[in-house]
């Protein structure tokens, strides 16, 4: 079945490193999505891109970085430079040029501090 | 920033119940969506409805939109234990043939109680 898969579905980050969250869709969509969700509250936008080697920053690109090299990939590096990085984060993926469309989702990864 | 804001912010029912939940929003949009996320997962798209749509049905699912009042409503008829989960609204103001991003709201979290 198409769809989108994140991994790992957990992640502990330690003081100082780097990680990176993987997001790979099957979907042949153009357009994809980072999002940020804090417990309790609604997603807020990272990063996302319309097409290959292109990308935007979304509200909270601070401390985050991406890159879209492939059309099915689109990975999500947490710095250190992101002081509170303890949250679920979403991927979706959305085709374009079709008139309105939904965004599909994965199934997040969900990041803690050790 | 979050432009749609859920009302209420908790619901709890038992089976059988309608639920409605209301959303409002601040700008102009191209369509408004509703997404439904279980505990600990990704958002699964329900409805789109168009700007230009009042009304739209899905199964026991109705979704009405005012854009005078900037303002959706999600109707879930006949309510099941299986409908617990949190509600999203979300808006989209770019052109139908982009990528654009949309801007969530902060939920509803809906406990249907056998």
């Amino acid at each position: 079945d198409g769809g989108i898969t994140q991994s790992p579905k957990y992640l502990f980050r330690k003081e100082g490193q780097n990680v990176t969250l993987s997001c790979e869709q099957n979907l042949n969509h153009d357009a994809m999505y980072w999002y940020r969700q804090d417990p309790g509250q609604g997603l807020r936008l990272i990063y996302y891109s319309q097409i290959v080697n292109d990308f935007q920053k979304g509200d909270i690109a601070e401390g985050y970085s991406v890159s879209r090299e492939k059309k099915e990939s689109f990975p999500l590096t947490v710095t250190s430079a992101q002081k509170n990085p303890t949250a679920f984060y979403l991927c979706a993926s959305r085709r374009i040029g079709a008139g309105n469309q939904p965004q599909h989702f994965g199934d997040g990864t969900r990041l803690s501090i050790l | 920033s979050q432009q749609g804001e859920e009302d209420p912010q908790a619901l709890s029912i038992q089976e059988g119940e309608n639920a409605t939940m209301n959303c409002s929003y601040k700008t102009s949009i191209n369509n408004l969506q509703w997404y439904r996320q279980n505990s600990g997962r990704g958002l699964v798209h329900l409805i789109l409805i168009r700007s230009n749509e009042r009304e739209k049905h899905s199964g026991r699912l109705r979704v009405t939109l005012d854009t005078s009042k900037k303002s959706s409503s999600l109707l879930i008829t006949a309510s099941r234990a299986a409908d617990t989960a949190s509600y999203f609204c979300a808006t989209d103001a770019g052109k139908e043939t982009s990528g654009s991003r949309l801007t969530f709201g902060e939920g509803t979290q809906l406990t249907v109680n056998p």
